[in-house]
């Protein structure tokens, strides 16, 4: 079973206008870490924003923002005033099993990005 | 320390030959990760080490993938007898342990791309 689901394949936005990229997740946990990463067509993945499970505040870092939903277990990821340099594919993904044997940071399918000037 | 560093960058080989990856992780992390990420596709997790310790090999690691980390420093992940379906990029990451509630964001290094011909 998908532990990670992005429903959107693709999407476009107008630069500077904001969007919400998708994501829902499925663990059993109680403690666990939520990830977004961009990686753009260069190949590289860059970490974003950060979300623990047992976090109150939802995560900002500059324009992005994450929408965490824990009992709907979404955690979308905003991106407030578009760039074009934002064009890239967005990945989330989750740490869970912190500490154990199985603690591993898995993916989703990703959401391709594509600001339009 | 500059990042995670995987070499090679590309690979190309011919079907058959065996290929070697080496990574070197940030070093004050103790946690790598090995991922493949094919065209389009999120990174799937193949392993991960904690120290020089082995902890989990996916299903997807066949008996031809093996990865090692001696001493607990640098990684190798190799190939034997490759196949066309193992082309794909080679991504490596490290983290902090990741005890108890924290930023437990894996670091990628830029991958290795292989193509099987």
């Amino acid at each position: 079973a998908q532990k990670i689901t992005q429903t959107q394949p693709g999407m476009f936005v107008q630069e500077k206008e904001a969007v919400t990229l998708d994501c829902t997740y499925d663990t059993s946990d109680q403690s666990y870490g939520l990830f977004w990463y961009k990686q753009p067509s260069s190949g590289e993945m860059i970490f974003l924003i950060y979300q623990g499970s047992y976090d109150e505040q939802n995560a900002t870092e500059g324009r992005y923002s994450l929408n965490f939903q824990k009992a709907r277990k979404s955690a979308n990821l905003v991106i407030s005033a578009s760039q074009l340099g934002d064009s890239a594919m967005y990945f989330c993904a989750m740490r869970e099993g912190l500490g154990t044997s199985y603690d591993k940071v898995i993916f989703g399918p990703g959401t391709s990005l594509s600001v339009i000037p | 320390d500059t990042g995670v560093s995987q070499n090679p960058r590309h690979k190309i080989t011919k079907r058959g030959q065996n290929v070697t990856f080496r990574c070197d992780p940030i070093s004050e992390h103790n946690r790598l990760y090995w991922y493949r990420q094919t065209l389009g596709q999120g990174p799937e997790f193949l392993t991960y080490f904690q120290n020089e310790a082995q902890l989990e090999k996916s299903r997807l690691l066949s008996d031809r993938f093996s990865a090692e980390r001696p001493k607990g420093s640098f990684s190798t992940l190799e190939i034997q007898r490759t196949e066309q379906g193992d082309s794909a990029m080679y991504l490596c990451a490290s983290s902090f342990p990741g005890q108890g509630i924290g930023h437990t964001e894996a670091f990628f290094g830029q991958g290795t791309r292989l193509t099987v011909v």
